[in-house]
């Protein structure tokens, strides 16, 4: 059973940069498959999809968030990784990593989130 | 964010059958298949569709999806307590680079 799981500080100055990792087990990253990806949930908003990227390094960004996503995968460590630079209040969210399947983008598997909070 | 518009609620008593719309553009839902979640209080999302009408193993064929032009919906027969959660469609837009949009979510109720 493939298993997702986001790691990372739950506390993030203003200012600074937000750095997330997905650790995938039950499965490989290596696959033409599938995708990966990360989406997050403000509280009390909807879900927001921020990039995906697949194993080979291809990245797709939300545009608004272009300019302070990256998006890396490891894949002798099957993780992939998330940073956003400059966060503020507004970034503040439940974070989850997930698995797209290539055929239609649907998300099939998710980690069970992590809330990061960004505050002084 | 959304792109992809959702009523923000709909309710039924158990056994009902509650409709869900969720209207794109020719970007999103006009050129992609259409993906429905569902998340319950707390919890993860879960795939509850895939390419607009295909329920993963293990999702009770009381869902089902449907899709025409640029809109699509999710029905929910059999109104359960169970089915009480936030459900958002979501597709692949072609518009500059690529990217993935959610719809804006529905609240579904059971009376």
């Amino acid at each position: 059973q493939l298993q997702l799981q986001e790691s990372g500080p739950g506390l993030v100055k203003p200012s600074e940069t937000l750095s997330l990792t997905c650790t995938v087990s039950g499965g490989s990253i290596s696959s033409s498959s599938y995708y990966w990806g990360w989406i997050r949930q403000p509280p009390g908003k909807g879900l927001e999809w921020i990039g995906s990227i697949y194993y080979s390094g291809s990245t797709y960004y939300y545009p608004s968030l272009k300019s302070r996503v990256t998006i890396s995968v490891d894949t002798s460590k099957n993780q992939f990784s998330l940073k956003l630079s400059s966060v503020t209040a507004a970034d503040t969210a439940v974070y989850y990593c997930a698995r797209h399947l290539a055929l239609d983008s649907s998300i099939d598997y998710w980690g069970q989130g992590t809330l990061v909070t960004v505050s002084s | 964010q959304s792109v992809l518009t959702q009523p923000p609620s709909a309710s039924g008593t158990p056994g009902q059958r509650v409709t869900i719309s969720c209207s794109g553009s020719s970007s999103n839902i006009g050129s992609n298949t259409v993906s429905w979640y569902r998340r319950l209080p707390g919890t993860a999302p879960k795939l509850l569709i895939h390419s607009n009408n295909q329920r993963p193993s293990g999702v009770p064929d009381r869902f089902s999806g449907s899709k025409s032009g640029t809109s699509a919906s999710l029905a929910i027969s059999g109104l359960q307590s169970e089915d009480e959660a936030d459900y958002y469609c979501a597709a692949w837009d072609d518009s500059l680079n690529g990217l993935y949009v959610f719809g804006t979510g529905t609240k579904v109720t059971v009376l």
